[in-house]
């Protein structure tokens, strides 16, 4: 069965620093990866993808993950914080040809002045 | 613009009535799903349908309804026997071509 993890349900950096958010995944199958970020009482939007192909992947806002198999994780990085950066973060995982997604806990990144 | 429109925004519910969430998307997606979001865990599927009258139970289904009458139209009944139901409920839409899904902007229900 498929399943998401990450670690870390509050996160806090400054301003500038690097931003480093972790996800770990089980898939029997090659999984397609995704992070997706939440605004207060808004929906999910996607930040960047990984179904094939090239394994570092770069995504909207300066945000960019790496897919490494063989740690079967796929953490999302931004060198430099900023404050509009600040809201909940999910990394989830499908499996190719499936419509199922599985989502993780969430990370609240809170970035500081 | 297209999306995925959820309505109300907020809804307010008293214990022992059914409420519908609707979902109406204009992407012309095959599969349509509901979700609860609780603090601290993350999105639980409810429902999901990947074709027009199909639809299968999620993780999270009891205490809820849905149908699939129309392909842009997949709404939620929240249920009386759904005995914690003041969540963050979110529709979500992906079809060919998408391997990521579509998100409309929740509703929030609350039971007073």
């Amino acid at each position: 069965a498929q399943s998401v993890t990450q670690l870390g349900s509050h996160v806090s950096v400054s301003e500038g620093a690097l931003v480093l958010l972790r996800c770990n995944y089980s898939s029997s199958v090659p999984p397609y990866l995704f992070w997706y970020v939440q605004y207060p009482n808004q929906g999910l939007q996607l930040l960047l993808k990984y179904t094939t192909g090239a394994t570092l992947v770069k995504g909207i806002n300066g945000f960019e993950a790496e897919f490494k198999k063989s740690e079967t994780s796929f953490h999302l990085t931004k060198p430099s914080a900023h404050m509009s950066d600040a809201a909940e973060y999910f990394c989830a995982v499908s499996e190719s040809g499936t419509y199922k997604y599985i989502f993780g806990t969430g990370t609240r990144l809170k970035v500081l002045a | 613009d297209g999306g995925i429109t959820q309505s109300p925004k907020y809804l307010f519910r008293k214990e022992g009535q059914n409420v519908t969430l609707s979902c109406e998307q204009n992407l012309n997606h095959d599969a349509m799903y509901w979700y609860r979001q609780d603090p601290g865990q993350g999105l639980r599927l409810i429902y999901y349908s990947q074709i027009v009258n199909d639809f299968q139970k999620g993780d999270i289904a009891e205490g809820y309804s849905v149908s699939r009458e129309k392909k842009e139209s997949f709404p939620l009944t929240v249920t009386s026997a759904q005995k914690n139901p003041t969540a963050f409920y979110l529709c979500a839409a992906t079809g060919r071509g998408h391997t990521e899904a579509f998100f409309g902007q929740g509703t929030r229900l609350t039971v007073v």
